[in-house]
């Protein structure tokens, strides 16, 4: 099993549509859980992060913490064409020293 | 200021020869981490630096795979005796919190 998992899409929506990105864990030792996006033929860039459980909100985006179930979800509202990118979960343990990365979800927002 | 920059940006290679890709991390960050990604496999971590040691270097493939960091900076991966199965995407990333990794563009690396 897969420390992190992440269904690979491809998820393809409407322009204005709400997307809706997940991630299951299995290592309760997470704390700082991360989304990155990754354009064609670019590196990774942090888009938000959470620490523990919880919600965070920036703009259209809202990152969610389920440290219960080991769920993070990301939420993009009023999606744009400009959100066509892969977008990858990532976790990370400050007892550690390695971030464990989704294998991310391609998304396509049709115009 | 300056991102992270990687070089060469592309390199095709025949079977068996040797590369270098070379990480310029941003000016003062600790933390390098080299990864390998492959079409649909997400980020597979390779090495990681704090300062110029690898406290681990279980992620490399194979000992064909080397790595080495210089005054703190620049960090060099080496492929020695390419093999097809090498080709990818090698990206690095260097950090000052570990939770926040700032990547590079890439190299893509193509074995024929």
């Amino acid at each position: 099993q897969k420390e992190v998992e992440q269904d690979p899409g491809p998820l393809s929506v409407p322009e204005g549509a709400i997307v809706s990105l997940n991630c299951t864990y299995s290592n309760s030792a997470f704390q700082y859980f991360m989304w990155y996006r990754q354009y064609s033929r670019k590196g990774p860039e942090l888009l938000m992060y959470t620490y523990s459980s919880g919600n965070k909100e920036d703009g259209r985006f809202t990152a969610q913490v389920d440290k219960s179930s080991k769920y993070i979800s990301l939420f993009i509202r009023d999606s744009q064409p400009s959100d066509s990118a892969t977008y990858l979960c990532a976790m990370f343990n400050t007892g550690g020293f390695k971030t464990i990365f989704g294998a991310g979800t391609r998304l396509f927002v049709k115009a | 200021g300056a991102g992270v920059s990687q070089s060469p940006s592309n390199k095709v290679t025949e079977k068996g020869k040797d590369v270098e890709l070379r990480c310029d991390p941003i000016s003062g960050h600790t933390a390098l981490y080299w990864y390998r990604q492959s079409l649909g496999q997400g980020l597979e971590f390779l090495i990681y630096f704090q300062g110029n040691s690898a406290p681990d270097k279980s992620g490399l493939p194979s000992d064909r795979f080397s790595a080495e960091r210089t005054g703190g900076s620049v960090s060099t991966l080496t492929i020695q005796r390419t093999q097809q199965e090498d080709s990818a995407v090698y990206l690095c990333a260097s950090a000052d919190s570990g939770y926040e990794q700032y990547f590079g563009p890439g190299t893509r690396l193509t074995v024929t």
